[in-house]
């Protein structure tokens, strides 16, 4: 929130589509996170991206991709290779990727059922 | 890597009285323990955090606490309130991490009326 938005909140898919997630900010934040939010796992990094045009993998990045073409934009692709895609998918942000201050921001989550 | 482990994973309470959350974490070089609070639906939002100059912070009735030779830190409620319920995450941070934040698995707090 404040500064973040994830859209859409809902999202459905159907088996073997790929869907595409949005995360926008315009905190001019340096640094910009994907995390996956299952029921009692806490959050786990699928991806991370320091600048632009530069990302990489995290803990769970299989079935999953990224671009950074835009400092402001980070949106998540769930591609037909990820088994189990039904989770909530938050997106943050850091202010600079080196330094004292390691904050991370959220955004308000969009939450993704295969049907 | 860091792993940063978290306990109780549910924690209930009765109004007034306090609650503990307590996380563990592996790397020596971790320096910065924030504190994330997440009410239902909604992404976390940070409530306090602690770095590793600091054994003690407090703000109004949280307070965090930091042991950095057993690599451990710990949140404290005090005087808890219904709207305290949600689920809380430690996370712990290595400056020369790129990835910045690791988190602990959460605790979900239940403030019983």
């Amino acid at each position: 929130d404040g500064g973040i938005t994830q859209s859409p909140k809902y999202l459905f898919r159907k088996e073997g589509q790929n869907v595409t997630l949005s995360c926008e900010q315009n905190l001019n934040h340096d640094a910009m996170y994907w995390y996956r939010q299952d029921p009692g796992q806490g959050l786990r990094l699928i991806y991370y991206s320091q600048i632009v045009n530069d990302f990489q993998k995290g803990d769970i990045a299989e079935g999953y991709s990224v671009s950074r073409e835009k400092k402001e934009s980070f949106p998540l692709t769930v591609t037909s290779a990820q088994k189990n895609p039904t989770a909530f998918y938050l997106c943050a942000t850091t202010p600079r990727t080196s330094g004292v201050h390691n904050e991370q921001f959220f955004g308000p989550g969009t939450r993704l059922t295969v049907l | 890597g860091e792993n940063v482990e978290q306990h109780p994973s549910t924690l209930s309470v009765q109004e007034g009285d306090s609650a503990v959350i307590k996380c563990t974490y592996s790397d020596s070089a971790s320096n910065y323990f924030p504190w994330y609070k997440q009410e239902l639906g909604k992404g976390p939002q940070l409530i306090i955090d602690i770095r590793s100059n600091v054994g003690e912070k407090k703000d109004q009735r949280i307070a965090v606490t930091l042991n950095k030779t057993a690599k451990h830190f710990s949140l404290h409620i005090t005087e808890t309130q219904p709207e305290d319920s949600a689920v809380y995450f430690c996370a712990a941070s290595n400056p020369g991490s790129a990835r910045q934040l690791t988190f602990g698995s959460g605790t979900q707090l239940t403030v019983l009326p």
